[in-house]
């Protein structure tokens, strides 16, 4: 069964503080997302990556950044976390070729007080 | 960006009926578009998919129906169930754009 794990379900973190959340695939996907997700909001694409050490912006990337240095691992970053970036963050990936079937993991829910 | 629009935030659903979710979108070039759900605790998960050059797409106890004159989508589930509580998402794509655009969510919730 194909798999896309993020590490982290909770977390609880302070105003300023640096957090990582990390994703994971063992689908051997090229492409890998990050989104937010929002009451009432849906899910908004953060950052994306099409390629190792490649990354692209999505519609709100503002105090994030992404890492990818292997194909199976993205990492979105939060260099000084601020409350309004508490919400739930989803990591997907995607195979390049076929349909746009998004694989999802079970989300983090990011808390920042 | 563009935006993918779902008509309620909340359904409420007698068990065995059928349901209907809609969802209207803008972006003219959208080609491909299709239907996640997502049960509490859990990430999204793909429910069915349609191309635009099909106005009609079944699944197991779901159909998903396009009206691109409207720019319209639908999601029908049949015989509705208890573990179909979720909350549904439509999104979409145009082009050789992979990247989907999801709409606001309806959260679909069964009486006994």
């Amino acid at each position: 069964d194909v798999k896309v794990t993020q590490s982290s379900r909770y977390l609880v973190k302070r105003t300023g503080e640096k957090v990582f959340l990390e994703c994971v695939q063992d689908m051997d996907h090229e492409n890998m997302f990050w989104y937010r997700q929002d009451p009432g909001l849906g899910l908004r694409l953060i950052y994306f990556s099409y390629d190792v050490k490649m990354k692209e912006k999505g519609d709100i990337p503002e105090g994030y950044s992404v890492s990818r240095e292997k194909k199976e691992r993205f990492s979105l970053i939060l260099e000084s976390a601020s409350t309004n970036q508490t919400s739930m963050y989803l990591c997907a990936s995607l195979q390049r070729s076929g349909a746009n079937v998004l694989t999802f993991g079970a989300g983090s829910r990011l808390t920042v007080l | 960006g563009e935006s993918v629009g779902l008509h309620l935030p909340t359904l409420s659903v007698q068990e065995g009926d059928n349901s209907i979710i809609n969802c209207a979108y803008s972006n003219s070039a959208s080609d491909y578009f299709i239907w996640y759900k997502q049960e509490s605790g859990k990430g999204p998960q793909f429910i069915i998919d349609i191309r635009s050059n099909m106005d009609k797409r079944q699944g197991q106890r779901v159909t998903v129906l396009l009206n691109k004159t409207v720019k319209h989508l639908s999601l029908q589930i049949a015989a509705t169930q208890p573990g179909d509580s979720a909350v549904y998402f439509c999104a979409e794509s145009g082009g050789n754009d992979y990247k989907l655009s999801f709409g606001a969510g309806t959260t679909v919730t069964v009486r006994a």
